[in-house]
């Protein structure tokens, strides 16, 4: 079946450093979501990427959406300590059912 | 104001009894999910619901029923057949291509 991998698992950076999640698809895909969730809390919706070789910007993350449409990546410049917690992509297949990759949890230290 | 509610936020069953988990939402969304979330995993999608008294299996349904009789409602059995039912359960509704999550509820199972 779909497989949606996400790398690294861990990524620990000091503050002002900047932090790259890449994810790949077993599939092409008709889209690819990223989510943020916090320590303890629940996902929260960052973005959505449709087209291929899409680049999104929101102020210090920038979001990519490969040529094949089957890989991604999230890249946030100068991480700062409101960054942390667990990147997930999501990816999409047109029928509103998602896979969810394994999540690059991010710490931050001061 | 708006959202999605579950409820409680933590459950303790003991094992071989039955348990549902409530996932409630005032967002008028048509579409609802549940996922599961295991430490350090992705999340994996249980059941899903495009419509009221519509429902679909996801990739781990084995174990688990759901019923959609009102669009605000989406309850999730975790029955005595889930070989392995602790874990962190997610209810989501579905806005466009953008879910909203609950806050989810953790169950442990003794």
């Amino acid at each position: 079946g779909q497989q949606v991998m996400q790398i690294p698992q861990y990524q620990h950076v000091q503050e002002g450093e900047d932090f790259t999640t890449y994810c790949n698809s077993s599939t092409t895909l008709s889209n690819i979501q990223w989510y943020k969730q916090r320590p303890g809390g629940h996902p929260v919706f960052l973005i959505q990427l449709v087209k291929s070789g899409e680049v999104k910007k929101q102020k210090r993350l920038t979001f990519q959406f490969g040529e094949a449409k089957k890989n991604s990546s999230l890249h946030i410049t100068a991480t700062q300590t409101t960054d942390v917690g667990t990147y997930f992509c999501a990816g999409g297949s047109g029928t509103y059912k998602y896979i969810f990759g394994t999540g690059t949890r991010l710490k931050v230290l001061a | 104001d708006g959202g999605i509610t579950q409820s409680p936020k933590y459950l303790f069953r003991k094992e071989g009894q039955n348990v549902t988990l409530s996932c409630e939402q005032n967002l008028n969304h048509d579409a609802m999910y549940w996922y599961r979330q295991d430490p350090g995993q992705g999340l994996r999608l249980i059941y899903y619901s495009q419509i009221v008294n519509d429902f679909q299996k996801g990739d781990i349904a084995e174990g688990y029923s759901v019923s959609r009789e009102k669009k605000e409602s989406f309850p999730l059995t975790v029955t005595s057949a889930q070989k392995n039912p602790t874990a962190f359960y997610l209810c989501a509704s579905r806005r466009g291509n953008e879910q909203f999550f609950g806050p989810g509820t953790r169950l442990t199972v003794l």
